[in-house]
Formats: structure tokens, sequence, C-alpha cells
């Protein structure tokens, strides 16, 4: 399984929305609606920020939420803050044969 | 509080071996899927196997396939993470994290990584 394709980088000014892009195939993302996004600040790990989609955890600001179409998934975030500046990585279920997970390449998120 | 917690830092040498553990609290141990991950410096995440530790059913990705050893020890809720012969290229923090209830496919809570520095 290809690492799932995510900019590099994306930037917005507080109170802006932004949308990071996750594109797969139809072997991962298109295939299973399992696409999760994680939040990671320097030197931290990984936190689950969206499941199934577009589900979110509890804790979680409505801020955050997360689509499908095809083969690419999108997360947004809306009324950017400070603390959203982080790393975000998408991930997908990528087989019920293979029985395995892809990540995207991660994507670095700036507020301007 | 379910929590996962992970051995601490080590520094080893090409050719040596490890074994880098993962301890889970605040939940039933053996009802869930444990996972590993590995970042390499600046990099991003990758998915390398997971392991259930109520039957020690494990499944890898294949690019870590026979590179990595998979294993739980259910009677002290720990999972662990090993090597036979470390290269300069395993250097990465790896972190485990707890598969959904329920076996859904996202991974939440992750334990704090374990960050593996092979070098002569």
């Amino acid at each position: 399984q290809s690492a799932l394709t995510q900019p590099r980088s994306v930037s917005g000014s507080p109170g802006q929305s932004v949308t990071i892009s996750c594109t797969g195939t139809s072997s991962d993302v298109g295939g299973y609606n399992y696409v999760s996004w994680y939040q990671q600040h320097p030197g931290k790990a990984p936190k689950l920020m969206i499941y199934d989609v577009s589900k979110r955890p509890s804790g979680v600001p409505d801020r955050f939420s997360g689509s499908k179409s095809g083969n690419t998934a999108s997360l947004t975030i809306s009324g950017l803050q400070a603390e959203d500046e982080a790393d975000y990585y998408c991930c997908s279920y990528a087989g019920s044969y293979t029985f395995e997970w892809v990540f995207g390449g991660g994507t670095k998120l700036t507020v301007l | 509080e379910v929590q996962l917690v992970q051995s601490g830092a080590e520094v080893k040498k090409p050719g040596e071996s490890l074994k880098i553990s993962c301890k889970g609290s605040g939940y039933s141990f053996t009802s869930y899927w444990i996972g590993w991950v590995r970042q390499m410096p600046g990099k991003g995440l990758e998915w390398m196997g997971i392991i259930y530790p109520g039957d020690s059913d494990t499944r890898y990705s294949p690019s870590f396939q026979g590179q990595v050893t998979i294993s739980a020890d259910k009677s002290i809720s720990t999972a662990y993470l090993q090597w036979s012969s470390l290269k300069a290229s395993d250097t990465a923090m790896y972190y485990c994290a707890r598969r959904g209830v329920g076996g859904n496919n996202w991974f939440d809570p992750w334990g704090q990584g374990t960050l593996v520095t092979v070098s002569s």
C-alpha cells in the first residue's frame, strides 16, 4: 500500500477556515468509510480528531469536520485558532484481506 | 482513564537486539487490538502491524513483515515490538495505539512514544 497523498503544508489566519485533502485509491479511502484524522503537535503523540470519515470523538471541538468524496477525504478546520497549528495525518483502513492501515504523508498547518 | 505507557528511550548499536514495550491500563487489555506505528526523524507516520492480545493474532504491514516481531503478554497487559538485529535505518520514534472499540478502524489513545536510536 502506498501512502495517501496530502499537501505538505496549508496555512490560514485566525478565524479563517482551511481544508486538508487526503487522496487514496479505491482500495483504501474510496473503498471504506474508515478514514481517520490525527493531530500531532511537535514532540507529542498523535491525537485522534476525526474517525469514520466525519465523526468527532468526545472533547474534539466542532470546528473540526471531515468528509469524503470518491477516493479523496478532507479535514476542514473552521474558526482557526493558534493552537490548531500542528501536523495533521489522515489514515485509512486498507484491506479486509491484508488487514492493514495506511497513513497520509502529513500536512503542516500554519496559523498566520 | 485509558492509558498506554511505553518504555523509555533506547540507544543501540547496529546488529544489536531490542524489545520495547507498551503497557495498557484502564481497560480490558485482552479485548482491544494494539497497533504499532513508526515515525522516522522529520517524517510521517507509518503503520507497522497490529496484535490482538486476547489470542495473539498478529498482522504485519508488508513493509515490516520479517523486519520486526510484535507480541503481547496479556498477564501483564503489555504489548511488545522487537528487533533481532537493528540497523541505523531503524532510528525512529515508535508509537503504540489502541484500535477503536468493537474492532473499529481508528486508533485512540496513543502511547507517548519510544525513541530508538541506532548508531555505531
